[in-house]
């Protein structure tokens, strides 16, 4: 059974451009939540979304969306990129909606560096 | 709203030395509890979780923790580490029922030493 892919594995880009970040959850996990990870702050919650809808947001200013597909693949949008938006990002699956009843599988992460 | 907080960042211990990883948790509604464990350059893996029933979870590399709903602690224990437990471990705590976010606390970085 694969696991969660989540590409490209790294990805340099310059302050002000816009990037794209995709996640394929697990065969049959409807739940994909994304999260930044940085060494300051730790892991935090960007948004999740289950059947194509968002269902919760964290507190992240605009420039950060997300979108889901009816395959359950998930795509993620930072524009106006920032020094500040360098970190890990990490997409995680999950049967039901959010990790809390089944826990989630994560993927390996997309490494942002902004210069 | 719910928190949890890991009281240490760092915790280096001997091979085959027990070890103990402290998480405390915040919470105003019933909870789900959850250790996960990321190796380096990787996402982060489930190691157990608490959902109801027994306090005491285990999993299936030798870690265990327990809920303690009056300490609200739910730390994590492994009475022998070996080399390949080095890793950084989260706590992470949701709501029960739908729509929960689950929240994750900075992290403990276990360093077993040879």
């Amino acid at each position: 059974k694969a696991g969660v892919t989540q590409t490209p594995r790294y990805l340099i880009k310059t302050r002000g451009q816009q990037v794209t970040l995709s996640c394929s959850p697990i065969s049959g996990h409807r739940s994909v939540s994304w999260y930044q990870q940085t060494p300051g702050q730790g892991l935090q919650f960007l948004f999740e979304y289950f059947s194509e809808t968002q269902r919760n947001k964290g507190n992240f200013p605009g420039r950060f969306s997300g979108r889901q597909f009816s395959n359950s693949r998930s795509e993620m949008n930072v524009s106006t990129l920032e020094l500040g938006d360098s970190a890990l990002y990490l997409c995680a699956s999950s049967l039901g909606t959010g990790g809390a009843n089944y826990g989630y599988t994560f993927g390996s992460g997309t490494r942002l560096t902004v210069v | 709203a719910q928190s949890v907080t890991q009281l240490d960042s760092q915790v280096p211990v001997f091979e085959e030395a027990p070890v103990e990883l402290r998480c405390n948790y915040s919470s105003s509604v019933s909870v789900y509890l959850f250790w996960y464990v990321q190796y380096p350059n990787q996402g982060l893996q489930l190691l157990l979780k608490y959902l109801s029933g027994s306090t005491l979870v285990e999993s299936i590399n030798g870690f265990e923790a327990e809920f303690n709903k009056s300490q609200t602690s739910f730390h994590l224990r492994k009475p022998s580490v070996h080399i390949s437990d080095t890793a950084e471990y989260f706590c992470a705590v949701s709501g029960s029922g739908g729509y929960q976010k689950v929240t994750f606390g900075t992290g403990t970085k276990l360093q077993v030493i040879p």
